[in-house]
């Protein structure tokens, strides 16, 4: 157990649907990254969190959005859904700047498009 | 911006035999390179790292290995197992964002 928790665990949802993932990061982490990753494909870097604050960008559509919020949980929404959407979606924490590097990752969430 | 290419896509090798994983990265002033492990339908995670002031890491059976003038890294893994079947990803990284830039992965399969 990494110690970063993601909610919930499997979604099957329609096209054009809108979706909200939760995150919670690990206890004195201060950074959030939430990552796509579709079958047998590698980890699409999607936005990266830091105290509160958007720190970076990736490939994320702008039907994706996300905020980090004072108690340092960060939501992922993805809207105006597609089948294409349908994939693993992790979060991951680290301390941050003047700490690890180390990402944990959360377990995932596995979203379904029909 | 950094990119770092991982190589090769797949990997068969027989049980006992080792295993090399390799990657390139583009950015000089890249100084973290972890490795991750993500066994199928579970989370990566982090199994081995250096540091661009070290030029080899041990850990029982895996190291890894830097060349910082050719900018490249490699994964190695002794006496593999079947255990040892996953999806490696490697990730380079720098202190201005802490971001992790990451490799496409390859699938290491041990045969038995």
């Amino acid at each position: 157990d990494s110690g970063v928790t993601q909610t919930p665990k499997h979604l099957i949802t329609a096209t054009g649907q809108r979706v909200t993932l939760r995150c919670s990061p690990r206890s004195g982490d201060l950074s959030v990254y939430w990552y796509q990753q579709s079958l047998d494909q590698g980890l699409q870097f999607l936005i990266q969190y830091y105290n509160g604050e958007e720190r970076a960008k990736g490939n994320i559509l702008e039907r994706f959005s996300a905020q980090q919020f004072p108690d340092l949980h960060s939501e992922l929404n993805l809207s105006s859904l597609e089948l294409g959407d349908s994939a693993l979606y992790f979060c991951a924490s680290s301390v941050g700047p003047g700490g690890s590097y180390e990402q944990y990752f959360g377990p995932g969430t596995r979203l379904t498009v029909t | 911006g950094e990119n770092v290419e991982q190589h090769p896509s797949t990997l068969s090798v027989q049980e006992g035999d080792s295993a090399v994983i390799k990657c390139t990265y583009s950015d000089s002033a890249s100084n973290y390179f972890p490795w991750y492990k993500q066994e199928l339908g579970k989370r990566p995670q982090l199994i081995i790292d250096i540091r661009s002031n070290v030029g080899e890491k041990k850990d029982q059976r895996i190291a890894v290995t830097l060349n910082k003038t050719a900018k490249h890294f490699s994964l190695h893994i002794t006496e593999t197992q079947p255990e040892d079947s996953a999806v490696y990803f490697c990730a380079a990284s720098m202190d201005s964002n802490y971001q992790l830039i990451w490799g496409a992965g390859t699938k290491l399969i041990i045969k038995p």
